[in-house]
């Protein structure tokens, strides 16, 4: 099946020790994106690629960077953890066909910082 | 710009009842309409979806959800709950038109379900 996979599932990092988490997508879609989600919030969206175009929110912090070497695959760095990016991280893939974009989502992971 | 408010946050019903969980947007024409369901611990999955055409949208796992422009409104219904239906869920809204484009999310609403 088509799909959206994240790992690791849950990652536990130090403050201030960087991290990365990984997504990869077998649904060959051209635009992928990051979501922050906090306990019982929507999904904050960080940045999302299209193709190999790097789009970053407004108000995404610059602790957060983003890869993109591939169409499969797309990586969150976290440079500098804080207590503040405890969060699930959810990776989702869309097409870019014309009123088709609905997206589809990884797992996510669930990162703790210590 | 574009926005959605979920205004139950929190939904108890029994398991047999029906369901609907209120969605309204903020969009300036019409509008590409979701709805997302989040397990615990999980990603979201898409439920349904409207773009065009017939306004009772059929998804999966038995949901529907009813686009009303007078009423800037995409509510979710279900005529009989499960107990496997306790989750949150996400009502969702972009453009419609081009390409890709930025969803946003509502705050979304946690059901619980009795026995």
């Amino acid at each position: 099946d088509a799909m959206v996979i994240q790992n690791p599932r849950y990652q536990v990092t130090q403050f201030g020790k960087p991290v990365t988490l990984s997504c990869s997508q077998t649904l060959n879609h051209n635009v992928m994106y990051w979501y922050q989600q906090k306990s019982s919030q929507a999904p904050k969206l960080l940045f999302h690629y299209y193709d190999k175009d790097f789009n970053n929110e407004a108000d995404t912090p610059d602790n957060f960077q983003s890869r993109r070497p591939n169409t499969s695959f797309c990586f969150l760095d976290i440079r500098s953890p804080g207590l503040g990016d405890a969060a699930m991280y959810l990776c989702a893939t869309s097409s870019n066909r014309v009123n088709s974009y609905e997206q589809y989502f990884g797992p996510g992971t669930r990162l703790t910082v210590t | 710009a574009q926005s959605v408010t979920q205004p139950d946050i929190h939904i108890t019903v029994s398991e047999g009842a029906s369901l609907e969980l209120r969605c309204n947007y903020s969009y300036g024409a019409t509008p590409y309409l979701f709805w997302y369901v989040q397990s615990p611990g999980q990603g979201l999955q898409l439920l349904l979806k409207y773009f065009s055409g017939d306004t009772l949208v059929q998804g999966i796992k038995g949901f529907e959800a009813e686009f009303k422009r007078s009423q800037s409104s995409f509510n979710l219904r279900k005529p009989s709950v499960h107990w496997s239906d306790a989750a949150e869920y996400f009502c969702a809204v972009g453009p419609n038109s081009g390409g890709y484009q930025k969803v946003t999310f509502g705050t979304g609403t946690k059901l619980q379900v009795i026995p």
